[in-house]
């Protein structure tokens, strides 16, 4: 079964600075891959995707990611914080021909100092 | 577009209670999903329809939980008798169409606490 990792549970950055949240899956073949923002009090929304091609996919917001097969990873990147980017961050794998659709992190809390 | 719609956002009940979510997809989508999403945790899968047919509720807690798609548009979850352990926030999606590769809408959520 597929299964993701990530190994930051809370990350703190002042504002301005640089970002990268990782993330590493564990799946036998090539995933589809996925970043979603979660504010306070709000659903899930989708910043970016993998689905194969480029490995390094522009998101919204100012987010990419970058997929690395021989690392299983799917890291987060922003080259400058906002205040607003504060939440928290999931990645999630979804595996072809599935009907479970997305597994999910446990999530990567944002905190931005001003 | 009218993202998917989920009610009640907030519910309280004490354990044995129970309780019901409703949720209205995104129009025209034909998957619908429920996750389990408990505090520090990642959204959980609990079951999935494809219009009003189930595609897998291998995570549903079937003593307790019940979910439906009737009429292939609008879903209701129902939890009946609640644990403390159902405290958590129930989270509603959709997608056009099945398959790992197609973008998953969520809505905002809905919180319960069970007392």
């Amino acid at each position: 079964a597929q299964s993701v990792t990530q190994p930051d549970i809370h990350i703190t950055v002042s504002e301005g600075a640089s970002l990268e949240l990782r993330c590493n899956y564990s799946y036998g073949a090539t995933p589809y891959l996925f970043w979603y923002v979660q504010s306070p009090g709000q659903g899930l929304q989708l910043l970016l995707k993998y689905f194969s091609g480029d490995t390094l996919v522009q998101g919204i917001k100012g987010f990419e990611a970058e997929f690395k097969r021989s690392q299983s990873s799917f890291n987060l990147r922003k080259p400058s914080v906002h205040w607003s980017d504060a939440a928290e961050y999931f990645c999630a794998v979804g595996v072809s021909g599935s009907a479970r659709q997305l597994t999910f992190g446990s999530g990567t809390q944002l905190t931005v100092l001003p | 577009e009218a993202g998917v719609a989920q009610s009640p956002r907030y519910k309280i009940i004490e354990k044995r209670q129970s309780v019901a979510f409703w949720c209205n997809p995104i129009s025209g989508h034909a998957t619908l999903y429920w996750y389990q999403q408990i505090l520090g945790q990642g959204p959980k899968l609990l079951i999935q329809f494809q219009n009003n047919g189930v595609v897998d509720d291998s995570q549903l807690p079937k003593d307790r939980f019940s979910a439906e798609r009737l009429k292939g548009v609008d879903s209701t979850l129902k939890i009946q008798p609640a644990k403390l352990e159902d405290s958590a926030v129930y989270l509603c999606a959709s997608s056009s169409v099945g398959g790992s590769g197609n973008t998953i809408y969520f809505g905002e959520g809905s919180w319960l606490t069970v007392v």
